[in-house]
């Protein structure tokens, strides 16, 4: 199975600053196709996840522009560019490469 | 407006079963892959299970072989989870979610998922 990890897992934020979040997979998750089979999602306090950034780089729809994805293989970046108090939650990556799908452990962002 | 509705969660006990299920509305449920994932208390995400939109394949993890089978009913717009030989490992809150494009493999929507603990 392809194992994801994450860092930092927990990254306290003030308001307006930017944050990163950095995930790495066990095996390259670029397909012969040249997608990264990479998605993101964010977990609100108390709600279901929701996806943020599909195939690494393309956010999902409704989904802010001060949230960017990046990277290739097997290093991958969450970026928000200005933290919001409404970007708390726990942000999740996710490899939909290989059968397991596996998500990383979770980086719980907060407001300082 | 595309919702998902879990149902069926509740407190079973070790070697037990359940059927969970998932009811969708606003949208064209038989167009769709669909899936399960689940969160135990206070853990992260797991993937569960995967089944194309007309039930021809179908994809689980190896910790619930055996034990979990997915299905749906298109005519009746619902997604399935029947768990068996419940483990206390397998407490958790089950969501179903839609698969939006299965090239890109993006859960889009979510349910608010259904409670699922294995105790004696």
């Amino acid at each position: 199975d392809i194992v994801m990890t994450q860092s930092p897992l927990s990254l306290p934020v003030t308001p307006g600053e930017p944050a990163s979040i950095s995930c790495r997979s066990s095996q390259r998750i670029l397909h012969s196709n040249g997608n990264n089979y990479l998605n993101w999602y964010l977990q609100k306090p108390g709600q279901s996840p929701q996806l943020l950034i599909y195939l690494g780089s393309n956010r999902a729809s409704g989904v802010p522009d001060r949230f960017s994805g990046s990277g290739s293989g097997t290093d991958f970046t969450l970026k928000i560019s200005g933290v919001e108090a409404e970007d708390v939650g726990v942000y999740y990556c996710m490899q939909v490469l290989e059968i397991p799908f596996t998500f990383g452990p979770g980086t719980k962002v907060d407001i300082k | 407006e595309v919702q998902l509705v879990e149902s069926g969660g509740g407190l079973v006990q070790p070697g037990g079963s359940l059927r969970l299920s998932c009811a969708a509305s606003g949208f064209t449920f038989s167009n769709y892959w669909m899936t399960w994932v689940r969160q135990a208390p206070g853990k992260g995400l797991e993937w569960v299970a995967i089944i194309k939109q007309d039930g021809s394949q179908i994809y689980s993890v190896d910790s619930v072989k055996g034990r979990f089978t997915i299905s749906r009913d298109n005519a009746k717009n619902s997604l399935y989870l029947q768990l068996s030989s419940l483990r206390a490992e397998d407490t958790a809150v089950y969501y179903c979610a839609r698969v939006a494009v299965w090239e890109l493999r993006d859960f889009d929507f979510w349910g608010q998922g259904t409670l699922v603990t294995v105790s004696s």
